[in-house]
């Protein structure tokens, strides 16, 4: 059974102050990682997607890697307005699930002016 | 940008009652999909749809619920006697391939369903 685990639940910075956000996962045969951000009341919106250990993706204050097991989210010099629930999820290489996504839990960012 | 829209944005039925949520996905999208997001809780599959039929369901997607594109435009998912359990936040996307790396699936913002 594929699974995303998602790391801090919960994440308060200051503006300016970079951090990274975790997702570990297990799927057997990984066709994509993808990552969302989530307002309230919202749904997702698409941010990145990866496919193959070592990759990483760029946008605007956020940078997405990827290995193995787990992919980070980092965000630089967050501002108040990247406050959102961010959501990693993966989609397995299988013949019968081939686009189902599993979702984490997500991280609570809140960045505070 | 092209966006995936859902209608009505908060649907209040009662138990036992049946419920029609609608969809109009990206215009050029292939693939169709539900995912439902308990208050709270992580946003969670319920079927896929290609070519008029379900290419996947998962084990929340019973025999209460259906789906549907009866036009070109429109897909519809239906649950036809609710329970309370069935409270949710419903989630409509598309994509033009099956997801992958070069095929992100696009979300609509959702019904917010409240059975009474």
């Amino acid at each position: 059974e594929d699974q995303v685990t998602q790391s801090p639940e919960a994440l308060r910075l200051q503006e300016g102050e970079s951090s990274s956000l975790n997702c570990s996962y297990t799927v057997s045969g990984l066709r994509g990682l993808f990552w969302y951000r989530q307002d309230p009341g919202k749904g997702p919106e698409f941010l990145f997607t990866l496919y193959s250990a070592g990759e990483e993706k760029e946008k605007e204050r956020l940078k997405a890697t990827l290995t193995k097991k787990e992919s980070f989210l980092h965000i630089t010099a967050p501002k108040p307005e990247d406050s959102a629930t961010y959501l990693c999820a993966v989609q397995a290489a299988k013949e019968t699930s081939g686009s189902r996504l599993t979702f984490g839990e997500g991280t609570q960012l809140t960045v505070n002016p | 940008e092209p966006e995936v829209t859902q209608t009505p944005s908060h649907q209040v039925t009662q138990m036992g009652q049946e419920v029609i949520l609608r969809c109009v996905p990206i215009s050029n999208h292939l693939y169709f999909y539900w995912y439902r997001q308990i208050l709270g809780q992580k946003v969670e599959f319920l079927v896929s749809f290609y070519n008029n039929e379900i290419s996947e369901k998962s084990e929340i997607f019973d025999d209460q619920f259906s789906v549907e594109r009866p036009d070109g435009s429109n897909f519809t998912l239906k649950i036809r006697s609710t329970k309370l359990e069935d409270s949710a936040m419903y989630f409509c996307a598309s994509s033009y391939l099956s997801g992958g790396p070069n095929s992100p699936l696009h979300f609509g913002n959702g019904t917010r369903l409240t059975v009474t």
